[in-house]
């Protein structure tokens, strides 16, 4: 397994405009996970996909958060209209099904200035 | 909601001192993970325990899962400064939806010095 792989790694952008991070699962790796991590804190679940439905979506992921999979591969992560609270690190993680282990990326660092 | 309460949120150690974290909560998990997180990096996972009163070790560092699935513990013996870092533990509960996502605490930061 080649591992989940994130991109950017690092993004600053300036408040109100719109970034998208991109994920890669764990090649057959069918559940994808998003996560947002703050500074001193654990990550916090934002939502998940089985292939390409997202099943969940958590009430942190407000409406200016939008999360694809379009083929069930790869995922996307949309922020628009960025804000300085949306300043995080947003992981990506991926498992092969339901109570398996989730492996996590690298992460992607997001700052608003 | 799940929460998973960890313990000691700091704790900084010499090299070669044992040590010991507690992960607990009221909820019942299926599962509970332990990941090692380095500053800038994603959590890196070091065990998986799925039954209650569950022991694994991996070389110095010994896991176990409390009998009722409610806690867990870490022990790391003779602590290196390669240890060093955020200790995360991670619940499951494997019953579908968003659940299958983990809860996790807020970590142990862990500073071991030479």
């Amino acid at each position: 397994d080649t591992g989940v792989s994130q991109n950017p790694r690092h993004k600053i952008t300036k408040r109100g405009q719109n970034v998208t991070f991109r994920c890669d699962p764990i090649s057959e790796h069918n559940r994808l996970y998003w996560y947002r991590q703050t500074l001193g804190q654990g990550p916090e679940f934002l939502t998940y996909f089985q292939n390409e439905a997202q099943l969940e979506k958590s009430r942190l992921l407000s409406d200016r958060f939008s999360a694809e999979r379009p083929k069930g591969s790869f995922s996307t992560l949309e922020i628009q209209r960025t804000e300085q609270g949306d300043s995080a690190m947003y992981l990506c993680a991926s498992s092969r099904l339901a109570g398996n282990t989730i492996y996590f990326g690298e992460g992607s660092w997001l700052t608003v200035v | 909601t799940q929460l998973l309460e960890q313990s000691p949120q700091f704790l900084s150690i010499q090299e070669g001192e044992n040590l010991t974290v507690y992960c607990n909560s009221s909820s019942v998990f299926s599962s509970l993970q332990w990941y090692r997180q380095e500053p800038g990096e994603g959590p890196v996972l070091l065990v998986t325990v799925v039954t209650g009163g569950e022991v694994k070790k991996l070389k110095r560092l010994t896991f176990q899962f409390g009998d009722a699935r409610k806690d867990s513990s870490l022990h790391i013996t003779a602590a290196q400064p390669g240890d060093t870092g955020l200790y995360l533990c991670a619940g499951g509960t494997g019953s579908g939806g968003g659940a299958d996502g983990l809860t996790f605490g807020k970590g142990t930061h862990l500073i071991i010095q030479p």
